[in-house]
């Protein structure tokens, strides 16, 4: 079956500028998560949604960051006013539920803010 | 004690070879465990489960050692296709997925 699919694969955009990251979840998954990923860096947690639950938005580096999930699949991540250090993957992944679930990878948004 | 450390690396190992990488997790009701391959410029894909004691596949071998709390990865007869970043999960209880930052493997011809 299909995977976690992202879009936009990529995305330059110059700084102050808003900026919308897709993610369609595995069908079924009730729990998505964000992550962003700078360069040889490990995996940096933003926000969690689990089911109709209030999202879990402890990550979030800044109230630029914001995130919807609508009608429990399709996620929206928002980046308002970009600024370059935001530069880096944005990587989305889904899984059965929260508690300890195995989580499946989307391929990714790589942002490039000038 | 961070929640789940690994060591950065990068470990040369040359083809052929044997490598293990362990990977420390700080909570003691963590019952599942898991190990993730993440290629260059690439998404992590799951590699391995750990749900009890260990784990085969293959040329892989995940272990789990409740007492010292951590987990290792095992790689026997190293490929240059191995040539990754391993990334360990641990959930800390009823929880997501917490991730290490993984740890850098470079197998040299």
């Amino acid at each position: 079956g299909a995977g976690v699919s992202q879009s936009p694969s990529n995305k330059v955009t110059e700084k102050g500028k808003d900026v919308e990251l897709r993610c369609d979840p595995i069908s079924g998954h009730t729990a998505l998560y964000w992550y962003r990923q700078s360069l040889g860096q490990g995996l940096e947690f933003l926000i969690y949604f689990q089911g109709n639950s209030a999202p879990d938005k402890s990550g979030l580096p800044s109230d630029r960051f914001s995130a919807e999930r609508t009608g429990g699949s399709v996620s929206t991540l928002t980046i308002q006013r970009t600024q370059q250090e935001d530069s880096a993957v944005y990587l989305c992944a889904s899984s059965p539920e929260v508690s300890g679930g195995i989580q499946y990878f989307g391929a990714g948004t790589r942002l490039s803010v000038l | 004690r961070k929640e789940v450390e690994q060591d950065p690396g990068p470990f040369n190992v040359p083809e052929g070879a044997t490598v293990a990488f362990n990977c420390t997790y700080s909570n003691s009701a963590s019952q599942s465990f898991f190990w993730y391959r993440q290629d260059c410029r690439k998404e992590p894909k799951l590699l391995m489960s750990v749900y009890s004691s260990g784990n085969e596949d293959g040329r892989f071998t995940a272990q789990l050692n409740r007492a010292s709390q951590y987990i290792s990865l095992l790689i026997r007869d190293s490929k240059l296709s191995d040539s990754a970043t391993y990334l360990c999960a641990v959930p800390p209880g009823n929880t997501p997925l917490v991730f290490g930052k993984g740890t850098r493997l470079s197998v040299i011809a």
